[in-house]
């Protein structure tokens, strides 16, 4: 299986932020990579498809980027609806897996 | 615009069988990749595996011996069955959307939390 570890775990920051969470996979897996955001008592929600494509309404705030095994998810101007936990996934091969999860908390 | 609802039983006894439906709506279980996909309560995303509208699937290997993925596409349905659950099995279960153009998931149910006790 490939192993996909995010850093940080958590962060706090403040709205107007620009925030950054790296995801990292154990092995290369080109551009299959999605990120995912994700509200208490919610489901996840997509943002980004094959690293670096926003999934339609989508705000443009979020963008990704990455190849290989090295990707970031970048929210330049953190809004209060994005307080949230983020989750990469790759879909390079099977088993699908995600990351532990990056949760984004008011400072 | 796709939705998709999951139904079936909340509360499953230890050694029995999970089963879960995921009903779509609003547009055709032809054509997609359907996913299931669990969330143990207070911890990440775990992938359980897809059926292609066809009937093809894959499956996580740590679940394989204990899923079954079916599709029923005249009621635009697709099933989980996972057998001799524990309460390592307690979740909430989403059922997801692949649309095909690389292995994301752009619709999901509202999940269902489904515990495992006698």
């Amino acid at each position: 299986d490939i192993q996909m570890t995010q850093s940080p775990s958590s962060l706090s920051a403040s709205v107007g932020d620009r925030v950054t969470i790296t995801c990292r996979a154990s092995q290369s897996i080109s551009n299959y990579l999605n990120w995912y955001q994700q509200k208490p008592g919610k489901a996840p929600k997509l943002l980004i498809y094959a690293a670096s494509s926003l999934q339609s309404g989508v705000p443009s705030r979020f963008s990704g980027s990455g190849s290989g095994t090295d990707f970031t998810l970048t929210i330049s101007s953190l809004q209060p609806e994005d307080f949230a936990t983020y989750y990469c996934q790759q879909s390079n091969s099977v088993p699908r897996t995600f990351g532990q999860g990056t949760k984004v908390e008011i400072k | 615009q796709v939705q998709l609802q999951e139904s079936g039983p909340r509360l499953v006894k230890p050694s029995e069988t999970l089963s879960l439906t995921c009903t779509v709506s609003g547009g055709s279980i032809s054509g997609y990749y359907w996913t299931w996909i669990r969330q143990p309560p207070g911890k990440g995303l775990e992938w359980i595996g897809f059926i292609y509208y066809s009937g093809s699937t894959d499956y996580n290997p740590s679940l394989k011996s204990r899923v079954t993925i079916s599709v029923d596409t005249s009621k635009n349905q697709f099933s989980l069955r996972l057998t001799s659950v524990t309460a390592a099995d307690t979740a909430v279960y989403y059922c997801a959307r692949d649309p095909g153009r690389g292995g994301d998931f752009d619709y999901w149910g509202q999940g269902t939390l489904v515990t495992v006790s006698s």
